[in-house]
């Protein structure tokens, strides 16, 4: 099983900043970690992925620190479009790198 | 058209019913993913595929089988329908190695009603 841990949720306002924080304490290590936007009554849609330190591209940057056993997705200057459940998806090192998701995050945005 | 479709988009069926949900991609990955959602909740693994050869369960896969019945296809059944197996059922893709197997593809889902 997944042993990812995530806030349930966070409210926000337009025009700020949101960080969202998972902890991945048993992550193997060839694994990646990615992060996951979902919609009601969507699939969901990736977002961003790294393995180590920093990766930013034009939605989102994501943050690893050193011993990559927790990881932040930063979303920047947030819009009501970004209203959504975020996911974290990490390999899970005791059931043999299958991969899971965490429980995800519910983000409200304010206007 | 869409990399990954699943059909039907809804149905409705009846407790003890043999019920089956299709996916199909145009990706050309070799892994594919059944999962559950359930309302207010994350996704949860029913079974996955690494191969056509290759079939493994899930975090939930007891009241569920599937078939991989090819590289693009990939089905699920629910033997004798329950109505605690009510839930949005998504299929996803993804490639084999390095950054490409944690990014997966989903179909729109399934909703899946047991009266």
């Amino acid at each position: 099983l997944a042993k990812t841990t995530q806030p349930i949720s966070m409210d926000s306002y337009e025009g700020q900043e949101v960080n969202i924080t998972c902890s991945h304490n048993n992550i193997a290590t060839n694994d990646y970690i990615t992060w996951y936007q979902q919609f009601p009554s969507q699939g969901p849609r990736f977002i961003i992925q790294g393995y180590k330190t920093k990766v930013t591209n034009e939605v989102a940057s994501l943050f690893i620190p050193a011993d990559r056993k927790s990881s932040t997705l930063s979303l920047p200057r947030v819009s009501l479009s970004d209203t959504a459940v975020y996911y974290c998806l990490v390999g899970d090192k005791a059931a043999g790198n299958k991969l899971t998701f965490g429980g995800g995050t519910r983000v409200l945005v304010k206007p | 058209d869409a990399d990954v479709t699943q059909t039907p988009r809804n149905r409705i069926t009846k407790t003890g019913k043999r019920i089956m949900l299709e996916c199909s991609q145009t990706k050309g990955h070799d892994r594919m993913y059944w999962y559950r959602q359930d309302p207010g909740l994350g996704l949860r693994l029913i079974y996955y595929s690494f191969d056509v050869k290759d079939i493994n369960k899930g975090e939930i896969s007891d009241g569920y089988s599937v078939s991989r019945q090819a590289q693009a296809k990939f089905s699920l059944s629910l033997e004798s329908a329950i109505p605690n197996q009510t839930a949005l059922y998504f299929c996803a893709t993804s490639g084999t190695s390095g950054r490409s197997q944690n990014e997966q593809f989903f179909g729109p889902g399934t909703r899946l009603t047991v009266l």
